[in-house]
């Protein structure tokens, strides 16, 4: 079965400082991988998306991740992190390509807390 | 272009009591999607709408959830009756079309509180 882990549940990173957030997945199949981003209150919004060719994608808000197929990975990283990057992140794997369903496998979340 | 629109924000309501929530999808969305968000937890697909037929709902209590997409645009998910483990953020989602490669884009969500 499909499915995703975010194995840190909280991070506090200083302003200014680089980020890496984890994710690991599992998937029978090549995986379309996700990362979205949640503020308080808001819904998710798409930071990038990776469905097959260069392994290292950009997304907004100057984030990228790289997919590692041999470590079954997909993490998230920026080089310098601001205080308004502070929100919750999820990994998430397409499930059902091509299928009946498309639909999308969350990871459980990591919280990022920025300090001044 | 308007984004997903989901109301009510909040709702609290007793256990055993019934709720509705109403979901917008951007225009020309064929596909919608609700699922749930359990405080702690990542979202769960409860069902996937293409069009004003279902796709997936092997996931929805189907013994007291509900939803419908009666015109192929509008949704509505009903809870009846609530218990205390449906307290959640529901967020409805629509993409135009149901392949993965397809961005989803998200609503501000529902929190329920059932008390």
């Amino acid at each position: 079965a499909q499915s995703v882990t975010q194995p840190d549940i909280h991070i506090t990173v200083s302003e200014g400082a680089s980020l890496e957030l984890r994710c690991n997945y599992s998937y029978g199949a090549t995986p379309y991988l996700f990362w979205y981003v949640q503020s308080p209150g808001q819904g998710l919004q798409l930071l990038l998306k990776y469905f097959s060719g260069d392994t290292l994608v950009q997304g907004i808000k100057g984030f990228e991740a790289e997919f590692k197929r041999s470590q079954s990975s997909f993490n998230l990283r920026k080089p310098s992190v601001h205080w308004s990057d502070a929100a919750e992140y999820f990994c998430a794997v397409g499930a059902g390509y091509g299928g009946a369903t498309n639909k999308l496998i969350f990871g459980t979340g990591t919280l990022l807390a920025v300090q001044p | 272009e308007a984004g997903v629109a989901q109301s009510p924000r909040y709702k609290i309501i007793e256990k055993r009591q019934s709720v509705a929530f109403w979901c917008n999808p951007i225009s020309g969305h064929a596909t919608l999607y609700w699922y749930q968000q359990i405080l702690g937890q990542g979202p769960k697909l409860l069902i996937q709408f293409q069009n004003n037929g279902v796709v997936d709902d092997s996931q929805l209590p189907k013994d007291r959830f509900s939803a419908e997409r009666l015109k192929g645009v509008d949704s509505t998910l009903k809870i009846q009756p609530a218990k205390l483990e449906d307290s959640a953020v529901y967020l409805c989602a629509s993409s135009w079309g149901r392949d993965t490669n397809t961005e989803a884009f998200f609503g501000q969500g529902t929190r329920l509180t059932v008390v």
